[in-house]
């Protein structure tokens, strides 16, 4: 496709449940985004794939929180034991990787843990 | 501490009025600037970028201002229209790297008939 998709759009879990949310960025791009945006509040950085780098996962919440980016294309973020205030929306980016340039998001995951 | 500050949080006016955002940061070294516009329910998309040496740039009815000394930014948006409503996002890169990015909060647009 022409932008990135993000599956599903949108996903309604129980407290301690495991969710996975997808993201296919954009064609090419070898740096790719994961944040989280909860209601009013603005985009909150979680982890960072840059090529066949080592990710940055300083923004992760806990070791509840993981994602794994294969072939350098698809990736994936995984919550373990879903907490209620896990309840966000769920963005994910890409970009060309070379610092500096515009990120395309996707439409978002939206995650309700009941 | 790096901070990027947007206001007011949320605005409404009416069809066919101006409207100015503001933001302002404390992000230092200073790379670039960018608003996104998010319209409800999608992901955030890129209107305008700016650099240090830039004090305004124009896309369509959007107009961006930079002032590096100040450290302060606007998004003005002329003769609003409906698809106008949206939340507007301001964020900061800070240095060279490609993950050193601060978040604005969003003013979140409503444009009225």
């Amino acid at each position: 496709g022409a932008g990135v998709s993000q599956s599903p759009s949108n996903k309604v879990t129980e407290k301690g449940k495991d969710v996975e949310l997808r993201c296919d960025p954009i064609s090419g791009h070898t740096a790719l985004y994961w944040y989280r945006q909860s209601l009013g509040q603005g985009l909150e950085f979680l982890i960072y794939f840059q090529g066949n780098s080592a990710p940055d996962k300083s923004g992760l919440p806990s070791d509840r929180f993981s994602a794994e980016r294969t072939g350098g294309s698809v990736s994936t973020l995984t919550i373990q034991r879903t907490q209620q205030e896990d309840s966000a929306v769920y963005l994910c980016a890409s970009s060309l990787g070379r610092g500096g340039e515009t990120q395309y998001f996707g439409p978002g995951t939206r995650l309700l843990v009941l | 501490k790096n901070q990027v500050e947007q206001s007011p949080q949320s605005l409404i006016i009416l069809e066919g009025k101006n409207c100015t955002l503001q933001c302002n940061y404390t992000v230092s070294p200073f790379s670039n600037l960018r608003w996104y516009k998010q319209d409800t329910g999608r992901g955030p998309v890129s209107l305008t970028i700016m650099t240090f040496s830039e004090n305004t740039k124009s896309n369509g009815r959007y107009t961006a201002t930079l002032d590096a000394d100040t450290k302060q930014s606007s998004l003005h948006i002329t003769a609003s229209q409906l698809s106008d409503s949206a939340s507007y996002i301001c964020v900061v890169r800070e240095g060279t790297g490609a993950n050193n990015l601060f978040f604005g909060t969003g003013t979140r647009l409503t444009v009225i008939p």
